[in-house]
């Protein structure tokens, strides 16, 4: 599965837009964009995936570059309890891969009020 | 259950002990996958079954660590002869084909 780069750390005031970057240069076309998010002391939560096009549900969205080489997840309007550490995660899903998910180490974002 | 339900929450045991953790995955979900955090880390993959069987257990750090799932449900993580370094949060995820990964809220296993 290709390699993901994510920013360390993020900051961003209550009710505004956060706006995630995520690089994966090295992605090949058959591989998914994901994203998960860990509030402090919760397992992983399930955000959005895609493969193209943009997405959007009642999370987020997340708007994939046409060359695929990178991707930004937004939360429209974010609030403190949106504090976590993201993680942008490239994998298959073809019917012959694991389905397992390699994460890296994130971004933390913290959202101040 | 509506999630993925994990027990013990917290497990606290000596060194040289066996643990067994469980994970109750969600209910139809036909793929489950046992992952590791230790302190200040990211997840570490640990081992995956579809169904009943195991094809990927690459994750295993040491014979010392088996698992288990039956009836293509439940599934019993196991440590044998714990040791210092296995103190990390153990979380279980569920998913089926077309689905993200569903984790529960991970079993805290401290060895003293």
């Amino acid at each position: 599965d290709a390699k993901t780069t994510q920013p360390t750390s993020m900051d961003c005031a209550e009710g505004r837009a956060a706006n995630l970057p995520c690089n994966h240069s090295t992605i090949s076309g058959n591989e998914y964009v994901y994203w998960y998010r860990q509030i402090h002391s919760q397992g992983p939560q399930y955000i959005i995936h895609g493969l193209k096009n943009n997405e959007t549900n009642e999370m987020a969205s997340l708007i994939i570059t046409e060359d695929r080489k990178s991707s930004t997840l937004i939360l429209p309007h974010a609030t403190l309890r949106d504090t976590a550490v993201y993680y942008c995660i490239v994998s298959k899903r073809s019917s012959g891969n694991t389905g397992k998910l390699i994460f890296g180490q994130g971004t933390t974002l913290q959202v101040k009020p | 259950g509506a999630g993925v339900s994990q027990s013990p929450s917290n497990k606290v045991t000596e060194k040289g002990k066996d643990v067994e953790l469980r994970c109750d995955p969600i209910s139809g979900h036909t793929a489950l996958y046992w992952y590791r955090q230790s302190l200040g880390q990211g997840l570490e993959f640990l081992i995956y079954f579809q169904g009943n069987s195991a094809p990927d257990k690459s994750g295993l750090p040491s014979d010392r660590f088996s698992a288990e799932r039956t009836g293509g449900s439940v599934s019993t993580l196991t440590i044998q002869r714990t040791q210092q370094e296995d103190s990390a949060v153990y979380l279980c995820a569920s998913s089926s084909p077309g689905l993200g990964l569903f984790f529960g809220s991970g079993t805290q296993l401290s060895v003293l």
